[in-house]
């Protein structure tokens, strides 16, 4: 079984809908949580992290950790077609971020 | 602006070829790593450096090498080139600080 596991999607909106994308882990060490947007041809992009349990809000974007059920989210509100791309949850244990273990992605289409 | 930089991002190499990827950051972080992208299989850590010279094992270091000379560049070599490293590879650098960056990726396919 994977220490990440990400729910496959893909996933298709129409635009200005609210979108839920999702991880579980195993790993009870990890305390940073990531997410990370590669648009088609790029590398990874860092969204936005989370320290241990609790909610972060970045405009459009919240992210949502619960340790005690080891689930991780990612909500977008108002969704856009420039949110078009692969979203990848990550997780260390650590802040070395490189060291982090992803998810395989979920790939999102916003349809104007 | 952050910069990491892959020299191609495509590559097609014969079966039994030795492979360099190469990999600058121009942001003087010590630590780089090299992962592979693969569908249904995420990101794999290949190699890891934090410092010159200094490397380390993955979660995937069978069938690779790296190098590191110095501190922006960190290379990932395939000493015989196989089918199955078929792959996108992404180089990333951090300061051991949250966030890595990465590079925009170079596709290899392995004929």
């Amino acid at each position: 079984q994977k220490e990440v596991e990400q729910d496959p999607g893909p996933l298709s909106v129409p635009e200005g809908a609210i979108v839920s994308l999702n991880c579980t882990y195993s790993n009870s060490a990890f305390q940073y949580f990531m997410w990370y947007r590669q648009y088609s041809r790029k590398g990874p992009e860092l969204l936005m992290y989370t320290y241990s349990s609790g909610n972060k809000e970045d405009g459009r974007f919240t992210a949502q950790v619960d340790k005690s059920s080891k689930y991780i989210s990612l909500f977008i509100r108002d969704s856009q077609p420039s949110d078009s791309a692969t979203y990848l949850c990550a997780m260390s244990e650590g802040t070395n971020a490189g060291k982090s273990t992803f998810g395989d992605g979920t790939t999102l289409t916003v349809k104007p | 602006d952050v910069k990491v930089t892959q020299s191609s991002r495509y590559l097609v190499k014969r079966t039994g070829e030795k492979v360099f990827l190469e990999c600058v950051q121009d942001m003087d972080h010590e630590n780089m790593f090299w992962y592979r992208q693969d569908p249904g299989l995420g990101l794999r850590l290949i190699y890891f450096s934090y410092d010159v010279k200094m490397k380390e094992k993955g979660d995937i270091p069978e069938g690779y090498s790296v190098s590191r000379e110095k501190k922006e560049r960190f290379s990932l070599i395939l000493e015989s080139a196989s089918t199955n490293q078929t792959s996108m590879y992404l180089c990333a650098s951090s300061s051991g600080r949250i966030e890595a960056f990465f590079g925009q990726g170079t596709r290899l396919t392995v004929v």
